[in-house]
């Protein structure tokens, strides 16, 4: 069984459209978190959530908003689209700090 | 407070011994390392927690001077597997609470035959 899963893998969309990525995980864990990667391979966080409360949320436009319905699902909804949007976006899980983190296998998203 | 990762690129032959260290100007709770390779997702390969630990994975081993903020990969005996781009993620000490890692710029490794 996969720990971390992400769907879709891929995704193109035009700009302005709204899109969400879902996450699961099967691994018990308290913590997700949604990261971005560039296209200069740069990965930076941008939510985490535990016990569904969103301990910490980076400098992300307001158009991204994750939500969690349970302690399982961490998903990543984005409202109008921008070029700039394109990226691949993992989910993780970890059982907290100082623990190691399970990524998903990453969603390429890219906006035309 | 994003960590700097040196060098940036590394190109190898096979069986030579590389070192990617990992600096932050912030005291550090933990350094985790991973390797991504083209098109794919960030495998594990490490987590250091204490000042001056060092832990072993296979011929890729990693140590963590606490007192220096940085942490150091040594890959020995390099294989065309090893290939890819390294990341060091740190963790800064918080309330408890998982912030998530925040991720150098990755140190790009090349392996040729």
């Amino acid at each position: 069984d996969t720990a971390v899963s992400q769907t879709p893998k891929y995704l193109v969309t035009q700009m302005g459209n709204d899109k969400s990525i879902k996450c699961e995980q099967n691994l018990g864990h308290d913590t997700m978190y949604w990261y971005k990667q560039d296209s200069k391979k740069f990965l930076k966080i941008m939510f985490s959530y535990n016990n569904k409360e969103l301990i910490i949320n980076e400098t992300v436009p307001n158009r991204f908003s994750p939500k969690s319905p349970d302690k399982a699902h961490l998903n990543l909804h984005i409202n109008s689209l921008e070029l700039g949007d394109s990226a691949v976006y993992f989910c993780a899980s970890s059982r907290g700090q100082g623990i190691r983190a399970f990524f998903g296998q990453g969603t390429r998203l890219t906006v035309v | 407070q994003q960590p700097v990762q040196s060098p940036q690129a590394v190109i190898l032959r096979e069986g030579e011994d590389a070192v990617i260290n990992c600096s932050s100007s912030k005291a550090l709770y933990s350094v985790h390392w991973y390797r991504q390779k083209h098109g794919e997702a960030p495998v594990f390969l490490m987590i250091l927690l204490k000042g001056g630990e060092q832990k072993g994975h296979e011929k890729i081993s990693a140590s963590f001077n606490e007192k220096k903020q940085q942490s150091s990969l040594y890959l020995t005996a390099s294989q065309l597997s090893y290939s890819g781009t390294y990341f060091c993620g740190t963790e800064m000490y918080s309330g408890g609470g998982a912030d998530g890692l925040t991720f150098g710029k990755g140190t790009h490794l090349i392996i040729q035959p």
